[in-house]
């Protein structure tokens, strides 16, 4: 299953709504997970089953979806926040990850 | 807390082979299913494989099939990959990461350790 994130580079500023889209090329259910990479640093789970947010995440970062489309929307931008994003679908071996979404500052 | 620590890596020769290790601590490794991750430089993130907590069930990359395959320890909480036939491609940071309840997610990982497949 290939994942398609769009868009692969997104410039914002602090206090911005921004939102990143994941589509999968057959169905997934609900079967998607978003990660935050930050550089020279392992993946962290935001949230999985396209909308449950991982306990500890910020409220600010939420997911919505089913099927073949997914977002993940970060209501309003802290500076931690620039990294890369990855979805990843743990529908059906073998699992994936789209190619990411770089967050840059503005 | 949890803990996964990856080593193992190194630079090898195309055609070599090496085997990457995952300690494991602060949960219950014999009871938790784990995947290996991993990233070439500068780029995404690839799924490698994936091994039931009992070792009965293995899944992996169509671009690793046949050259990697993936092993547990349960009485060392070590997980293994055992890479063979390095191609130039295979060139990445390898981590291993805990798959959260019910699979749903991969909710905890290592910070990866680098192999480096150069003549």
């Amino acid at each position: 299953i290939q994942l398609t994130q769009s868009p692969s580079f997104l410039s914002a500023s602090v206090g911005d709504r921004v939102t990143i889209t994941c589509r999968a090329s057959q169905g997934i259910s609900s079967y998607l997970a978003w990660y935050q990479q930050k550089p020279g640093k392992a993946p962290k789970l935001l949230i999985y089953r396209a909308s449950t947010l991982q306990s500890g995440v910020p409220s600010r970062f939420s997911g919505s979806g089913s099927g073949t489309e997914f977002t993940l929307t970060i209501s309003s931008l802290q500076p931690e926040d620039f990294a890369t994003y990855y979805c990843q679908q743990l529908n059906t071996y073998p699992y994936s990850f789209g190619q990411g979404t770089k967050l840059e500052i503005k | 807390q949890v803990q996964l620590a990856e080593s193992g890596g190194g630079v090898v020769q195309p055609g070599g082979s090496l085997r990457l290790s995952c300690a494991a601590s602060g949960f219950t490794f014999s009871s938790t299913d784990m995947h290996w991750v991993r990233q070439a430089p500068g780029k995404g993130l690839e799924w490698v494989s994936f091994i039931r907590y009992d070792g009965t069930n293995k899944h992996y990359a169509d671009s690793v099939k046949g050259r990697i395959t993936i092993s547990r320890d349960n009485s060392k909480n070590t997980l293994y990959l055992q890479v063979d036939s390095l191609r130039a491609e295979d060139t990445a940071v390898y981590h291993c990461a805990k798959a959260g309840p019910l699979n749903w997610n991969l909710d905890q990982w290592g910070q990866g350790t680098l192999v480096t497949v150069s003549s």
